[in-house]
């Protein structure tokens, strides 16, 4: 079954670097989507990412997406003290069923 | 405000008792969703909602019951058949674009903490 999976489960920077983290997962997608979520909060979506896009930017955030590897990555550029939350990919299920979420990698920026 | 609301936002219960989590949109959007979180741990799929008076089990339904007899509206029971209920449960809303439920942007609440005493 579909499977979301991000790499590494936890980041810690400075402020100011760029933060990156991966998503894989299973089987074939039409998109995939990227979700914030601070501590104790709901999650807020950030990005999605069609198959047919290789790249796609909003603010600070960069993701990728390789269907071939079956990978995606988003990029977050000079982060600040105030990024720091868990990130999940979410990816299609299989039929017409819900999205299917990561664990998540929980980002640490340090000011 | 256009959002979604859930409440309460702690609750406490007791072994044995059944208790109702709220969740209510006002979106206008079709699909409901609950997910429960466990420390550290992603989003398991509870039960899911595509229409009024109609839902479907998700990955972990055992225990839990929901309703749908409002559009805005999607609450969730716990009932005492669920053994180990203590977790974060978020509730999420979707507008149905056609393209099937994976395609769709969800939009969150705030989450309902439950812990059994």
């Amino acid at each position: 079954s579909q499977q979301g999976e991000e790499d590494p489960q936890a980041l810690s920077i400075q402020e100011g670097e760029n933060a990156t983290m991966n998503c894989s997962y299973k089987t074939s997608i039409n998109n995939l989507q990227w979700y914030r979520q601070n501590s104790g909060r709901g999650l807020v979506h950030l990005i999605l990412i069609r198959s047919n896009e290789r790249e796609k930017h909003s603010g600070r955030l960069r993701v990728t997406l390789d269907t071939s590897k079956k990978s995606s990555s988003l990029l977050i550029t000079a982060s600040r003290a105030a990024d720091t939350a868990s990130y999940f990919c979410a990816v299609p299920n299989s039929g017409n069923t819900p999205l299917v979420f990561g664990k998540g990698t929980r980002l640490s920026v340090i000011a | 405000d256009g959002g979604i609301t859930q409440s309460p936002k702690y609750l406490f219960r007791k072994e044995g008792q059944n208790v109702t989590l709220s969740c209510e949109q006002n979106l206008n959007h079709d699909a409901m969703y609950w997910y429960r979180q466990d420390p550290g741990q992603g989003l398991r799929l509870i039960y899911y909602s595509q229409i009024v008076n109609d839902f479907q089990k998700g990955d972990i339904a055992e225990g839990y019951s929901v309703s749908r007899e409002k559009k805005e509206s999607f609450p969730l029971t716990v009932t005492s058949a669920q053994k180990n209920p203590t977790a974060f449960y978020l509730c999420a809303s979707s507008y149905l674009a056609g393209g099937g439920l994976g395609t769709d942007t969800q939009y969150f609440g705030p989450g309902t903490r439950l812990t059994v005493l």
